[in-house]
């Protein structure tokens, strides 16, 4: 089956650095990929959309500023946190949609797990 | 707007008993539903999904959900649970008004118990 595969798995980093997560989908192509976001004992929030080729989609309350997007190829997505604070600690997931298949299927990363110090 | 709810933060069951995890759903046209598990530290695994078709679907790891239009309901069941079977699990609805993504419900934590 489809997969996702998304690093790192974990990052520690001291408050004020950058961290890149990469989402790639390894046996499909995927043109739109997602990116969620979710606090402990709480559901997936959807950061943003985004879409090959394009700019990604925001959600309402998400800094695109801080949370940098880009996906240059149909199978790599990437988010930027940027000057990360204690705040932005939380698990984030990536997922994609095999481009030929719809969408009735959504492939999910394994996760990253963030701990800003 | 798209949504579900799930109004159990979590269910506790008895290995070898029948478990039902409750998800209910507000959508405009015809809905497409789906049920993810989440273990622990990891992503969402796809679990099984309603497009149209047969009320009741069949999926990974003997669960199955069923869909009830009269209810707007779409609990996930499966007839005789396991320990490995706990996990937390979402039901998500397919927002086709906006780029196709998925709103996930809240969640429900599934206890089995030995």
């Amino acid at each position: 089956g489809a997969v996702v595969s998304q690093h790192p798995s974990w990052v520690i980093c001291k408050s004020g650095t950058s961290v890149k997560i990469e989402c790639r989908s390894l046996d499909f192509q995927a043109t739109t990929m997602f990116w969620y976001r979710q606090f402990p004992k709480q559901s997936l929030m959807l950061m943003a959309t985004s879409n090959e080729g394009s700019k990604a989609t925001y959600e309402q309350g998400v800094e695109k500023d801080k949370f940098l997007i880009n996906h240059a190829s149909l199978t790599l997505s990437t988010l930027t946190v940027t000057s990360a604070h204690p705040e932005d600690s939380s698990f984030y997931i990536c997922s994609a949609t095999d481009t030929g298949k719809g969408n009735e299927k959504l492939f999910f990363g394994s996760g990253t797990q963030l701990s800003v110090l | 707007a798209q949504s579900v709810a799930q109004p159990e933060d979590q269910v506790n069951v008895a290995e070898g008993n029948p478990l039902t995890v409750k998800c209910t759903y507000s959508v405009s046209g015809n809905p497409y539903l789906f049920w993810y598990v989440q273990y622990p530290n990891r992503g969402l695994q796809f679990l099984l999904k309603y497009i149209t078709g047969d009320n009741l679907v069949k999926g990974s790891y003997g669960f199955e959900a069923e869909f009830n239009k009269s209810q707007t309901s779409f609990h996930l069941k499966k007839p005789s649970a396991l320990v490995s079977d706990s996990a937390l699990y979402f039901c998500a609805v397919r927002d086709i008004n906006q780029n196709d993504k998925l709103i996930f419900g809240t969640g429900t934590r599934l206890q089995v118990f030995p």
